[in-house]
């Protein structure tokens, strides 16, 4: 079935360095491919999006590029804010079961 | 402004007590969702539904009831049947089910004592 798998947090970085947060999929067909932030104590807010191959979805400073050949979709940035610490959860929607799936989610701890 | 709201964020209940949690959209959207969250965890899928007055089973419906009887309400009910009430839920509305964006409320947290 369907599946999301992000790299484990959690991830701690210093204002102004470079941030990668990879993110991999399994699935049937041609997904639509989500990054979502979860700020502490809130709701998941939707960061950025793509929804065919060589997309790149990009939002806040944020960017990841829907790759096919990989089944990837590592989120990037290239110089955090503190203002950035929360957890960001990569998801997919369609294939053969055309749901909603969530990674496990990563914490990013950006420190001044 | 349009969104979901969520009340309240904060709930507490006695073990083997039933317990709604309100969700409303004033987004106009078809879907609606409800996940739970548990530290560490990504999200679950509880119950969706579709269209007012239809919804159905997500991954880990048990010991949880819904209801759509209209568009912009799907209240969650947390029966005494969950085994592990304690969690973080969140509400998510779409245009339609499932081959568009989620848009999600800020959440309820439960405890259970």
């Amino acid at each position: 079935g369907n599946s999301v798998t992000q790299m484990e947090g959690p991830v701690t970085l210093s204002e102004e360095a470079f941030l990668t947060i990879n993110c991999t999929y399994t699935a049937t067909g041609y997904p639509s491919l989500f990054w979502y932030v979860q700020y502490p104590g809130e709701g998941l807010q939707l960061l950025l999006k793509a929804t065919k191959a060589d997309d790149k979805g990009s939002n806040k400073g944020f960017e990841a590029t829907y790759r096919k050949e990989t089944t990837s979709f590592h989120l990037e940035k290239g110089s955090v804010q503190v203002s950035d610490s929360a957890v960001y959860f990569c998801a997919l929607v369609g294939g053969a079961t055309n749901k909603l799936i969530f990674g496990t989610g990563t914490l990013l701890a950006v420190q001044p | 402004d349009g969104g979901i709201t969520q009340s309240p964020k904060y709930l507490f209940r006695k073990e083997g007590q039933n317990v709604t949690l309100s969700c409303e959209q004033n987004l106009n959207h078809d879907a609606m969702y409800w996940y739970r969250q548990d530290p560490g965890q990504g999200l679950r899928l509880i119950y969706y539904s579709q269209i007012v007055n239809d919804f159905q089973k997500g991954d880990i419906a048990e010991g949880y009831s819904v209801s759509r009887e209209k568009k912009e309400s799907f209240p969650l009910t947390v029966t005494s049947a969950q085994k592990n009430p304690t969690a973080f839920y969140l509400c998510a509305s779409s245009i339609q089910a499932d081959t568009d964006t989620q848009y999600f409320g800020p959440g309820t947290r439960l405890t259970v004592l």
